[in-house]
């Protein structure tokens, strides 16, 4: 069964950091681009940034680029969210998502359960 | 930017049809997929390279894509289906987008 699990969320001041991780298993973990995916409290869902399998490519969303660093180690089926200078706005529920793609096109599937991150002093 | 745009909610009697759109410029032109989300959980595939259905989703959820709109459509709705829903896309310069989402109310 393909599974991913996040962890690392808490509470966080603002201008502080912190790191969220999403281990991947039944799937070859390093074949398959990843992303994380946000949802504020009440609010839509948001892609944050993506990494493509070999983690050679990275993206992200205007708003965390410069704050925000995705990586990923294969030989432990591990994703990463490190995230620097945190704002307000970044407080949301942090999901990591298998990245498929197929001939121009792509999708998520799976995701995480998701670990919850708050900015507030 | 590019952007998805959703009804906020749409309503529907049990047993009837549900229609949910995704407006985007020229989304034709790319794929879409749909995720529904139930209070508390994460997000599901349910459509995906606009009208494929990923293994263990129901029949009764169908999507299409064309010109500015791609549509999830939810046939024969049962109370099991209200959930929020989001549409998707992705392209190499836009890269990952949602839509702005849409509450499905099972009346």
């Amino acid at each position: 069964e393909v599974q991913l699990l996040e962890s690392g969320g808490g509470l966080v001041q603002p201008g502080g950091s912190l790191r969220l991780s999403c281990v991947a298993s039944g799937f070859s973990f390093s074949t398959y681009a990843m992303s994380w995916v946000r949802q504020g409290p009440g609010r839509g869902l948001e892609w944050v940034s993506g990494v493509s399998g070999s983690g050679g490519r990275r993206d992200y969303v205007d708003s965390v680029k410069g704050r925000f660093t995705i990586s990923r180690d294969n030989s432990k089926n591990m994703l990463y969210l490190e995230m620097n200078v945190v704002r307000i706005e970044d407080t949301a529920k942090y999901f990591c998502a298998r990245d498929i793609a197929v001939a121009g096109s792509a999708w998520l599937d799976p995701w995480g359960q998701g670990t919850l991150v708050t900015v507030s002093s | 930017s590019y952007d998805l745009t959703q009804p906020p909610s749409v309503s529907v009697s049990p047993g009837q049809t549900a229609s949910i759109t995704c407006s985007g410029d020229k989304l034709g032109d790319k794929y879409a997929s749909w995720y529904q989300q139930k209070p508390g959980q994460s997000p599901v595939l349910v459509i995906y390279q606009d009208n494929k259905r990923p293994s263990g989703i129901p029949e009764r959820f169908s999507g299409s894509n064309s010109g500015n709109t791609a549509t999830l459509t939810i046939s024969g709705t049962q109370a099991m289906d209200e959930a929020d829903y989001y549409c998707h896309t992705w392209d190499s310069s836009t890269r990952c987008v949602f839509g702005t989402g849409t509450k499905v109310t099972v009346l």
